[in-house]
C-alpha cells in the first residue's frame, strides 16, 4: 500500500509562513489534495490537484508538489490557520490520506 | 451550492451493524461519487469506501471489505454506509464526502459509539 509521510506536528510564529509537508514515493508523478480541519468540524479542502485553490480559500494558502514531497505553503499565518492539514492521493483504486500535521500558530 | 446532511449519533452493542446515512441537498447527486471517511477518537483520516451513485458501483478499501456496504438511493439523493460486527475499535465520527476527484463537500459527521 501507498504511504503519505506528515509530520505529526509544527508550529509558526503569527505572521510567518509555515510550510507542511508530505512525503511519498513519487508523489510528485500523482494530483496530491490538502484538508484542514479545526476541532469539532469536518475537514475542508484547502488545495486539490497540488496547487489549486477553492473559491473561499485566502490566497495565502499555496500548494506544490515535486519527486517526493508535495509541500502546503500558508504565508503570514494567523491565529485561526490553526489546526490540522492532511494531504490524499489517490493510488491503485484507494485513497489514501497522510496521518496529519498539527499546525500551532504562536 | 450542494449540502450533505447525514444521520444522527448512534450507540451500538458490540457485533452489531450500524447504517448511517448522508443526504444531499441543493444540487445533482447522481453524477458524482460519495466516499466516506472515518476518524476514531485522536486519530487522523481514513477512507472506507465509495459509491457512484448514476453507476450504482462501489468501492470498499480492503481492510474493510466484507464488513462495509456503500449504496446509493437515487430518488432521494442519499448515499448510506453500513457497517457490520461492529468492535469498539469502530467509535469514530463517521464523514461522507463529495468525491469530484477530490473531495470539495463534506458532510458534518456522524458519531458511531460502540460500546457494551
Amino acid at each position: 500500500s501507498y504511504d503519505l509521510t506528515q509530520p505529526l506536528s509544527m508550529s509558526v510564529a503569527l505572521g510567518q509562513t509555515a510550510r507542511i509537508t508530505c512525503g511519498g514515493n513519487n508523489i510528485g508523478n500523482k494530483h496530491l489534495h490538502w484538508y484542514q480541519q479545526k476541532p469539532g468540524q469536518a475537514p475542508v479542502l484547502v488545495i486539490f490537484r497540488d496547487t489549486n485553490r477553492p473559491s473561499g480559500i485566502p490566497e495565502r494558502f499555496s500548494g506544490s508538489n515535486s519527486a517526493n514531497t508535495a509541500t502546503l505553503t500558508i504565508s503570514r499565518a494567523q491565529a485561526g490557520d490553526e489546526a490540522d492539514y492532511y494531504c490524499q492521493v489517490w493510488d491503485s483504486g484507494t485513497w489514501v490520506f497522510g496521518g496529519g500535521t498539527k499546525l500551532t500558530v504562536l | 451550492q450542494v449540502q450533505l446532511v447525514q444521520s444522527g449519533p448512534e450507540v451500538k452493542k458490540p457485533g452489531s451493524s450500524v447504517k448511517v446515512s448522508c443526504k444531499a441537498f441543493g444540487g445533482t447527486f447522481s453524477s458524482h461519487a460519495i466516499s466516506w471517511v472515518r476518524q476514531a477518537p485522536g486519530q487522523g483520516l481514513e477512507w472506507m469506501g465509495g459509491v457512484i451513485p448514476i453507476y450504482g458501483k462501489s468501492t470498499y478499501a480492503q481492510r474493510f471489505q466484507g464488513r462495509v456496504t456503500i449504496t446509493a438511493d437515487e430518488s432521494t439523493s442519499t448515499a448510506y454506509m453500513e457497517l457490520s460486527s461492529l468492535r469498539s475499535e469502530d467509535t469514530a465520527i463517521y464523514f461522507c464526502a463529495r468525491d469530484i476527484n477530490w473531495f470539495d463537500i463534506w458532510g458534518q459527521g456522524t458519531v458511531v459509539t460502540v460500546a457494551s
